[in-house]
């Protein structure tokens, strides 16, 4: 049974960079793709981007200038790195895996617990 | 961005009645190469993150108790519970992999009346 540990700061000042890991037990590690998904009252669920075991990303328009997706297969872990924070993005973050159906993406069928993030001066 | 509105926001059901929520996608999500609509359905309870249900827009995960069903095709989508159980209090969003970036509907909160 695959499990998804995050690991990451929960407060942070304007401006600051938001760093989360996300550690995958159990379970396969390649052949899947690895996203980070945020959640906050105002947004909804909002797709951040994914991260392919062969390292390719997509990331979402509207964070793209911000937001880089890593992964490091020979610890089972990917990361999001969010710079120049602000109030908007203080939100649940959410790491999760996606099923793939031959070369596409598909749901995501595992998912981690959630982090909150906060921004405050 | 392929928006994805569901109706209603919430209902309230009597345990064992049924339960119908609704997902309108701006945006065709059947691929017609493979025939398969590429909608999913999950359930969220608090302070929990989201549980898949439903794949392609009809496929039951494992472990789903059959009186979730999910319908629909092209752009109009159907999550039904047929016999509203406590456990299934929870809120209910419909995510669309047609394309990226990948998006969710709003959510459907559904309550025992």
């Amino acid at each position: 049974q695959v499990q998804l540990q995050q690991r990451g700061a929960g407060l942070l000042k304007p401006s600051e960079t938001l760093s989360l890991t996300c550690v995958v037990h159990g379970g396969s590690f390649s052949g899947y793709c690895w996203s980070w998904i945020r959640q906050s009252p105002g947004r909804g669920l909002e797709w951040i981007g994914e991260v392919y075991h062969n390292g390719n990303t997509n990331y979402n328009p509207s964070l793209k200038s911000r937001v880089t997706i890593s992964i490091d297969t020979s610890k089972n872990q990917f990361s999001l790195n969010l710079t120049s924070v602000t109030a908007a993005d203080a939100a649940f973050y959410f790491c999760a895996r996606e099923r793939m159906d031959s070369t596409m993406v598909t749901v995501f069928d595992n998912w981690g617990q959630g982090s909150l993030v906060a921004v405050s001066p | 961005d392929i928006v994805l509105t569901q109706s209603p926001d919430s209902l309230a059901v009597s345990l064992g009645e049924r339960a119908t929520i609704n997902c309108k996608s701006s945006h065709n999500v059947l691929y017609t190469s493979n025939n398969k609509n590429y909608l999913g359905w999950y359930q969220q309870k608090p302070g929990q993150p989201p549980k898949l249900l439903i794949s392609w827009a009809s496929t039951r995960e494992s472990g789903v108790p059959d009186r979730f069903s999910g319908s629909g095709s092209v752009t109009d989508f159907t999550l039904t519970i047929s016999s509203l159980q406590a456990e299934d209090v929870a809120v209910y969003y419909c995510q669309q992999y047609y394309a990226t970036p990948r998006t969710f509907g709003q959510g459907t909160k559904v309550e025992v009346k």
